[in-house]
């Protein structure tokens, strides 16, 4: 079985500050994790991903992630947010072929 | 190359009809999966295919919605005597291979609406 927790159902940030999107999974295998965006009426788009290759993972747009197996996160980060980053944010966790999804996280950027 | 396609875009009914929802996967990606996103919510979902196979309808929420896929192509969705609670934006992705890291690409969904 395999679940993900965004610990944060809404981030409200000044633009120009950091960003941090909590996420927690749990997973009886190797889990492969995502992050997915999805700006207002578009569709879903991928960020990064961990592939086991390095535990920080760079994305798109200056987002990065770090999992730590210790604490079973990986969570979304970055440095300076922008206007454009207002969006809906999904943490998802997968194994074998099926992919769990958490309920997501707004984020609303402030001028 | 193109991407996820899915049709109609949008769709109104009237609560008891029928509706079909199309979804055209990227050329030469074996899974397909279905999801429903209710506004302000998760995805949700709905069914997996293997080919056109699906071994994993567990999200179907009830015998009213059925979905098909013709070979590693085109899969519909249907939903039989539609109820206002199946408005939704019903999205579709498909992935070169199930498992691993393999990135699941989204459709941009079909929006219905049940009156």
């Amino acid at each position: 079985a395999q679940s993900v927790t965004q610990l944060d159902s809404h981030v409200s940030v000044s633009e120009g500050t950091p960003v941090l999107l909590r996420c927690n999974y749990s997973s009886s295998y190797s889990p492969s994790l995502f992050w997915y965006v999805q700006h207002p009426n578009k569709g879903l788009q991928l960020l990064l991903k961990y592939t086991s290759a390095a535990t920080l993972v760079k994305g798109i747009n200056g987002f990065e992630a770090e999992f730590k197996k210790s604490e079973t996160s990986f969570h979304l980060t970055k440095p300076s947010a922008h206007m454009s980053d207002a969006a809906e944010y999904f943490c998802v966790v997968s194994s074998d072929y099926k992919l769990s999804f958490g309920a997501g996280t707004t984020v609303t950027v402030r001028a | 190359g193109a991407g996820v396609s899915q049709s109609p875009s949008n769709k109104v009914t009237e609560k008891g009809k029928d509706v079909e929802l199309r979804c055209d996967p990227i050329s030469g990606h074996t899974a397909l999966y279905w999801y429903r996103q209710r506004l302000g919510q998760g995805l949700e979902f709905l069914i997996y295919f293997q080919g056109n196979s699906a071994p994993d309808k567990s999200g179907l929420p009830s015998d009213r919605f059925s979905a098909e896929r013709t070979g590693e192509s085109v899969s519909t969705l249907t939903i039989q005597r539609t109820q206002q609670e199946d408005s939704a934006v019903y999205l579709c992705a498909s992935r070169l291979r199930a498992g691993g890291s393999n990135e699941q690409f989204f459709g941009p969904g079909t929006r219905l609406t049940v009156l």
